[in-house]
């Protein structure tokens, strides 16, 4: 069964960057046709798709953070990382990995259990 | 981007009831469109995709209707575990973009 962990601080400092990682057990991160996705979630607020990686480089990032976001996959470890730039008190959110069965136009499954991130004002 | 808007905000339902639960998109997203649960301190988990396929191992008291912009997911008899919160979301345009949930409550 495909599990996904996410990792990293749980508090980040204005105007650093924040960084994730998300480990993959249970399944290889190299599986064909699987891309690997990083989503978030404000306090009280819905969800929000931030960006999505295949194992071999290729990301999409979403428009309204593209400028500060870096999605990248490490192999060697089954793991990928979100390093998002320049945080502010807006980046405070739980931020879950998840993997895609597809390339852009796909659903969410499985998702890890999520880690609270929070930037203080 | 695609607005989706879920409603109600909050829905209070005896155990045992149906709900019934609806996503609207501000633009048709044909039937890409999928469901996910998630309880308080849990990840979301995946219920229906392509608008009324479940995935492996939801029971079939959870369905999902609708194309274009209006969908509904209906829980036939509330068990005490459907307690949660449900959110939509599109793939039909990108970037993905989901509602702002249906909290699930016992009345």
């Amino acid at each position: 069964q495909l599990q996904l962990q996410e990792s990293g601080p749980g508090l980040v400092k204005p105007s650093e960057t924040l960084s994730l990682t998300c480990s993959v057990s249970g399944g290889s991160i190299t599986t064909s046709s699987y891309y690997w996705g990083w989503l978030r979630q404000p306090p009280g607020k819905g969800l929000e798709w931030i960006g999505s990686a295949f194992y071999t480089g290729s990301t999409y990032y979403t428009p309204s953070l593209k400028s500060r976001i870096t999605i990248s996959v490490d192999t060697s470890r089954n793991q990928f990382s979100l390093s998002l730039s320049s945080v502010t008190a807006a980046d405070t959110a739980v931020y879950y990995c998840a993997r895609l069965p597809g390339e852009l136009f796909t659903w969410f499954d499985p998702w890890g259990q999520g880690t609270l991130v929070t930037v203080p004002s | 981007e695609i607005v989706m808007t879920q409603s109600p905000a909050t829905l209070s339902v005896s155990p045992g009831e149906r709900a019934t639960l609806s996503c609207r998109a501000s633009q048709s997203v044909s039937i890409n469109l999928a469901w996910y649960q998630q309880k308080p301190g849990q990840a979301p988990r995946l219920l229906i995709y392509g608008a009324s396929t479940r995935a492996p191992g939801i029971p079939a008291s959870f369905s999902g209707s609708g194309s274009g912009t209006q969908f509904t997911l209906t829980i036939s008899s509330l068990q005490s575990e459907d307690f949660a919160v449900y959110h939509c979301q599109q793939y039909n345009d990108w970037p993905p973009t989901f509602g702002q949930g249906t909290k699930v409550e016992i009345k």
